[in-house]
């Protein structure tokens, strides 16, 4: 079992729909990223949350540090949002960062 | 501000050839981390260099190794290539604090070992 798993795997939705991509781990941890990632590889940082939740545009990212679950929702969905979304959690005392598979979306117009 | 830089973009070696990929980090960064992602998979730690200095490695062989320069740029080496190597690979720069901070990732070099 990987230490991060994300659900769904693939995602296709209308332009305008909420969308809600989930992370859950089994580790300890101290933080979790939210990273988007575009065909060709290139990765942007979206969201690093400890506690709570985080509010950029039409992003939102929560996360329940006793429930060991992360979850990313994008509201007003538009093809530009696209993309493979990946979470990464820090493992506590560690250097290193985790990585899900990644939640592939495709947002139709 | 100039971001995260990667060289070459692509790259095609063969088995058992050595290869060596570069990444200039994000200006006022001194620390950076390689990541290996296989096509479909989520991205592999390799290890991390802060100030020069290996700081965590994940579960990679001796023949994948790094450097890191006075300039904070940064390398790595894969000796013997095998057919498995092939994947994309990324450099992320970020400040002292390592994963615990914002990571700002470069575009990625794709190996492809034949």
């Amino acid at each position: 079992k990987n230490e991060v798993e994300q659900s769904p795997q693939n995602l296709t939705a209308q332009e305008g729909e909420f969308i809600t991509i989930n992370c859950s781990y089994s580790v300890g941890i101290s933080a979790l990223h939210w990273l988007q990632q575009h065909p060709g590889g290139g990765i942007v940082s979206l969201f690093m949350l400890s506690s709570g939740k985080k509010k950029h545009g039409r992003l939102i990212a929560t996360i329940n540090i006793q429930e060991k679950h992360s979850s990313l929702h994008i509201t007003a969905s538009h093809p530009r949002d696209s993309a493979v979304y990946i979470c990464a959690v820090i493992q506590g005392g560690s250097e290193k960062l985790v990585f899900g598979k990644g939640t592939k979306l495709t947002v139709n117009p | 501000e100039t971001g995260v830089t990667q060289s070459p973009t692509h790259l095609i070696k063969t088995r058992g050839q050595q290869v060596t990929l570069r990444c200039s980090s994000q200006s006022g960064h001194n620390t950076v981390s390689w990541y290996q992602q296989a096509l479909g998979q989520g991205p592999q730690f390799i290890f991390q260099y802060y100030r020069e200095e290996e700081n965590g490695r994940g579960n990679f062989p001796p023949r994948f190794s790094g450097l890191q320069f006075p300039n904070y740029s940064s390398e790595l080496n894969v000796n013997a290539l095998e057919l498995d190597d092939s994947a994309l690979y990324l450099c992320a720069s970020s400040l002292p604090r390592g994963a615990r901070d914002e990571q700002f990732f470069g575009p990625g070099t794709r190996l492809t070992v034949l």
